[in-house]
């Protein structure tokens, strides 16, 4: 079946410092790629999406493009800050009726001052 | 604009005990479901709904019943609690249309003692 694998964390980084997290999936059709971004304490919000292949996702500084040669969604930025520090998700949806969603097991960052 | 509403935020049960995860969203969207959120393995989807009167199961149903009798409500019931059901819920909804953003509620922390 569909499956999402993400790099495990937590990723500990400096401010400003640049970041990568990587995604790779596995589908038979052609998933719409999201990353969703859990802070402490809260529930998951959606970060970027993309929804086909060559995409490029952006929001708050973070990119994600959709590399279906690759299939890959790797989440970057390029200058991280505190506020950043969250663990972030990489999920795929099968856009069928439902949203679906097939998450990774989540990267914890952690961003020190 | 309240999103999607959990209740409670925190619970203890005893194994054995029954009881009822209440989600509620505003937004009128036709598709909700449930996730479960244990450490180094995502979020798994429970049950999901496309609208009222109809349900599916996701992949870990076994143990929790759902239904949906309002576009407004999917409540989640725990028929006879175990230790293993430890875990903390989160509620979701969203337009159903497989490549849109799903809005999570802020989750409810169980415990099963």
């Amino acid at each position: 079946g569909d499956s999402v694998t993400q790099m495990e964390g937590p990723v500990t980084l400096s401010e400003e410092a640049f970041l990568t997290i990587n995604c790779t999936y596995t589908a038979t059709g052609y998933p719409s790629l999201f990353w969703y971004v859990q802070y402490p304490g809260e529930g998951l919000q959606l970060l970027l999406k993309a929804t086909k292949a060559d995409d490029k996702g952006s929001n708050k500084g973070f990119e994600a493009t959709y590399r279906k040669e690759t299939t890959s969604f790797h989440l970057e930025k390029g200058s991280v800050q505190v506020s950043d520090s969250a663990v972030y998700f990489c999920a795929l949806s099968d856009r069928s009726n439902t949203d679906k969603l097939i998450f990774g097991t989540g990267t914890r960052l952690q961003v020190f001052p | 604009n309240a999103g999607v509403t959990q209740t409670p935020k925190f619970q203890v049960l005893k194994t054995g005990q029954s009881m009822t995860l209440q989600c509620a969203q505003d937004m009128n969207h036709e598709y909700m479901s449930w996730y479960r959120q244990d450490p180094g393995m995502g979020l798994r989807l429970i049950h999901y709904s496309v609208g009222a009167g109809i349900t599916d199961q996701g992949e870990v149903p076994n143990g929790y019943n759902v239904s949906r009798s309002t576009t407004e409500d999917f409540p989640l019931r725990l028929l006879s609690a175990a230790p293993s059901q430890t875990s903390v819920y989160f509620c979701a909804s969203g337009r159903g249309q497989g490549h849109t953003e799903a809005f999570f509620g802020q989750g409810t922390r169980l415990t099963v003692v």
